[in-house]
């Protein structure tokens, strides 16, 4: 069985500090792991995704997550917080099982809030 | 290149009755999921339609149906309306074939509200 934990679902930064989102999985196999923002009234959008190509991914608007077996976490980080950062984002757990891939479970979420 | 739309934006429904939402996948993409996303929480997965049949479900009674065209589009039906299906139904298409791999694109969802 595949679950995954958002540790924070509120997380208050400043403007131009560090952003920090942490998100915890449970699996039996090495999973994709992605994460998805929403900004208010608006569609789920890809941020970035974990396919074992590499530990340390990538992703849009300077965003980027570790993947760390050993500790079965892949949190979110970004240098600096934007004002437009503000919104909702959701780490996802796509499972490798056959009779389960493709059904993306959601975490929680975790509420962004950005100050001047 | 247009995304995933969904239709209608608004739905006001009361208890009881039926419902059926509708959703155009991604151009190229062959794979329509369904996702509940209640306020407050993430969506939870409905089922998802590949090659006109469902190929994986949720933890969803049967009063949630769903079809997909051959044209890849997809409708999601509802049948005796509960005040606990009042959410935002999201649509997500994809590439098929058998990779958990393929991120999934969402549209904008549904909001229905039962009364």
């Amino acid at each position: 069985a595949q679950s995954v934990t958002q540790l924070d679902s509120h997380v208050s930064v400043s403007e131009g500090t560090p952003v920090l989102l942490r998100c915890n999985y449970s699996s039996s196999y090495s999973p994709s792991l992605f994460w998805y923002v929403q900004h208010p009234n608006k569609g789920l959008q890809l941020l970035l995704k974990y396919t074992s190509a590499a530990t340390l991914v990538k992703g849009i608007n300077g965003f980027e997550a570790e993947f760390k077996k050993s500790e079965t976490s892949f949190h979110l980080t970004k240098p600096s917080a934007h004002m437009s950062d503000a919104a909702e984002y959701f780490c996802v757990v796509s499972p490798m099982t056959t009779d389960s891939w493709g059904k993306f479970q959601f975490g929680a979420g975790t509420q962004v809030v950005v100050t001047p | 290149d247009a995304g995933v739309t969904q239709s209608p934006t608004h739905l006001i429904k009361t208890r009881g009755q039926q419902v059926t939402l509708r959703c155009s996948p991604k151009s190229g993409h062959d794979t329509v999921s369904w996702y509940q996303q209640a306020l407050g929480q993430g969506p939870q997965f409905i089922f998802q339609y590949y090659e006109e049949e469902e190929r994986q479900r949720g933890n969803f009674p049967d009063r949630f149906s769903g079809h997909q065209f051959p044209n890849y589009s997809s409708e999601l039906n509802v049948n005796a309306l509960l005040l606990g299906d009042s959410a935002l139904y999201l649509c997500a298409s994809s590439l098929g074939g058998r990779s958990s791999y393929n991120e999934q694109f969402f549209g904008p969802g549904t909001r229905l509200t039962v009364l």
